[in-house]
């Protein structure tokens, strides 16, 4: 499975857009990005995913890049209880789907 | 709305004692996912169960470390001896397949290994 690297760290203003990097550069045809985020002590919480085209759901917008090696998390108005480590993740859609989860980026919503 | 239920939350033993953590996936989901987190870092994936049957246990300390989900829903990951290395977040995921679907994860068992 393909390896992701992001930022250690990102600070954000409350109400404006955070923007969270992800590089996946080896990322093959058959797997998908996945963003996951992890509130202090709890277990991580599924935000987004897609293949190719750019998705949105209540919580997130997800832009893929067209050659598919870097990925951009939008939180569109963030706040404070979007302080938390946020995850992304590559996973193939065969029998062989797991997923590799690195350090994340440890987003920071200031007041 | 269903939840992968885990237990116990938090656990503190003595090394060289069994320890067992419980997870009871959200109805319907075939695939199971035990991980490890250390304090600071992501998940890692330790065992995965494709209904009863193991996908990967690649990552498994198999000399300490059992997982079992002998009937496809439930499953207990088991440690004996454990050691102070061990103290971690046991995590549990399931999803409905390996292929389909978010993983769904448990609040944790946190292990503390004096």
């Amino acid at each position: 499975d393909a390896k992701t690297t992001q930022p250690p760290s990102m600070d954000c203003a409350e109400g404006r857009a955070a923007n969270l990097p992800c590089n996946h550069s080896t990322i093959s045809g058959n797997e998908y990005v996945y963003w996951y985020r992890q509130i202090h002590s709890q277990g991580p919480q599924y935000i987004i995913h897609g293949l190719k085209n750019n998705e949105t759901n209540e919580m997130a917008s997800l832009i893929i890049t067209e050659d598919r090696k870097s990925s951009t998390l939008i939180l569109p108005h963030a706040t404070l209880r979007d302080t938390a480590v946020y995850y992304c993740i590559v996973r193939r859609n065969t029998n062989a789907g797991k997923s590799t989860f690195g350090d994340g980026t440890t987003l920071t919503v200031k007041p | 709305e269903a939840e992968v239920a885990q237990s116990p939350r938090y656990k503190i033993t003595e090394k060289s004692q069994a320890v067992a953590f419980w997870c009871d996936p959200i109805s319907g989901h075939a695939t199971l996912y035990w991980y490890r987190q250390i304090l600071g870092q992501g998940p890692e994936l330790l065992v995965q169960f494709q209904d009863e049957s193991v996908v990967d246990d690649s990552q498994l300390p198999k000399d300490r470390f059992s997982a079992e989900r002998l009937k496809g829903v439930d499953s207990t990951l088991k440690i004996q001896p454990a050691e102070l290395g061990d103290s971690a977040m046991y995590l549990c995921a399931s999803s409905l397949g390996p292929d389909r679907g978010p993983y769904d994860f448990g609040p944790g068992t946190r292990l503390l290994v004096l």
